[in-house]
């Protein structure tokens, strides 16, 4: 089944304890790009990646970090949490970055920093 | 930076009523996306307009695209509890390869 997978779905962590968030596509898809959403502000762009190596910050990259060594996988980093980054965070791909080439998104990682 | 509001914010109809969610864009769209997001799930693409006029049907839900390409809306007729879900318009950002979200319209069908 084609999908995007997200890991862990609940996550509830301590102001700067290093965590990761895994992302990972089997639909051999260039674009991955991460989101946040959180209420009244919709879903706002953390990075995205074009391709294996190649990634940029999108609207909200303070305090996160990626890496997308393989096609399929494009992890999260979040080095030192603090509580405004508790919020859910979905990941998405796309076979390519077009209009043609609709986002899949994951089911979303629900972060809490206490 | 270009900014969709959508309205309203929150619906909560009964089973069987007719309903309209809209989506204005502070500049005009390059290509409109509505997704629904069903409570925990991430948004499904539900439809893409890029034509202005341009009107798409998904069974019992109708997309309008603005003449000026500027305004959307989302027409669903006889709603069903299954409908229940926040609907969210999107835009491809031409100035970056990034999506640009609405912060949605929740939606609520009352069997």
């Amino acid at each position: 089944e084609a999908q995007v997978t997200q890991n862990p779905r609940y996550l509830i962590t301590v102001t700067g304890k290093k965590l990761t968030v895994t992302c990972s596509q089997n639909m051999n898809h260039e674009y991955m790009s991460w989101y946040r959403q959180d209420p009244g502000l919709g879903l706002r762009q953390i990075y995205y990646s074009m391709n294996v190596e190649v990634t940029d910050k999108g609207d909200v990259p303070e305090g996160y970090k990626v890496s997308r060594k393989e096609k399929r996988n494009f992890p999260l980093i979040l080095e030192s949490p603090s509580p405004n980054q508790t919020s859910l965070y979905f990941c998405a791909s796309s076979l390519t970055a077009s209009y043609n080439s609709p986002l899949h998104f994951g089911n979303g990682t629900r972060l809490t920093v206490t | 930076t270009q900014l969709l509001e959508q309205s309203p914010q929150f619906l909560s109809i009964q089973e069987g009523e007719n309903l309209t969610v809209y989506c204005n864009s502070s500049s005009v769209f390059s290509s409109l996306q509505w997704y629904r997001q069903e409570p925990g799930e991430g948004p499904v693409l539900l439809v893409t307009v890029v034509t202005g006029g341009e009107v798409k049907k998904l069974k019992r839900l109708t997309f309008q695209f603005g003449d000026a390409r500027k305004d959307s809306s989302l027409h669903i007729t006889a709603a069903q509890p299954g409908d229940t879900g926040l609907y969210l318009c999107a835009d491809e950002d031409t100035g970056g390869f990034k999506t640009i979200f609405g912060a949605g319209t929740r939606l609520f069908v009352k069997a």
